[in-house]
């Protein structure tokens, strides 16, 4: 079976432009995490989608939004791009979003702020 | 909040030989999630181990098992016979159980690279 597949896997924007990442979950499960991961860092969550519904947000601004279409797949768009939204973006997916199933991540969109 | 803490940056073990990874965290939560996953350079964050915090008895996969002290907040990864292979970067995870939510909280990462 295929993973977590993202799409673009490398992206390159200046500032001012929008953006959205595209993920598909492994078939059969339901919820899609994103999560940032700047440089030198952890990854930071940023959204989690659940049956299309939004089931949680992390710290970060409204320029950054996302959604799940009925065949579970999601984007992650951010508006008005700034130097420091240069980062790895990574989707997740597991069959129901609880804590007892493990996630399973992609490989990422590298995007990159000119 | 629950935070995650590595405080090693970088590590390095030879081939064969084993290594301890440390983490330390923070809640106030008595229902929780630990992991350890590994991003090598190909980028993708792969599951190494999860331990479910009221279980006492400390997870094992193959070479990797972890030390579990709940009362101190730490998880530490051992990996054993140390193989080429295993060089990538590690990150301690902490998920609150019980929620509608499967949201992960990071460390920083650490950085292991296998000699041979």
């Amino acid at each position: 079976d295929a993973g977590v597949t993202q799409s673009p896997t490398h992206l390159i924007k200046t500032r001012g432009q929008h953006v959205t990442l595209r993920c598909s979950p492994i078939s059969g499960h339901k919820s899609v995490s994103w999560y940032q991961q700047v440089l030198g860092q952890g990854p930071q969550f940023i959204f989690q989608y659940y049956e299309k519904e939004e089931r949680g947000r992390g710290n970060f601004p409204d320029r950054f939004s996302a959604r799940q279409f009925p065949n579970y797949s999601s984007e992650l768009n951010v508006n008005a791009l700034l130097l420091g939204d240069s980062a790895l973006y990574l989707c997740a997916s597991s069959p129901t979003g609880m804590g007892n199933q493990p996630q399973h991540f992609g490989d990422g969109t590298r995007l990159s702020i000119l | 909040a629950q935070t995650v803490t590595q405080s090693q940056p970088e590590m390095s073990v030879q081939e064969a030989e084993t290594v301890t990874l440390s983490c330390t965290y923070d809640t106030s939560e008595n229902n929780y999630y630990l992991f350890w996953y590994k991003q090598p350079p190909s980028r993708q964050m792969i599951l190494v181990i999860r331990q479910e915090a009221y279980k006492q008895q400390n997870a094992t996969e193959n070479r990797f098992s972890v030390n579990f002290q709940k009362a101190a907040k730490s998880f530490s990864l051992k990996i054993s016979d140390s193989q080429l292979g295993d060089t990538a970067m590690y990150f301690c995870a902490f998920m609150k159980g019980g929620g509608a939510t499967n949201k992960l909280i990071f460390g920083t990462g650490t950085l292991l690279a296998v000699q041979p």
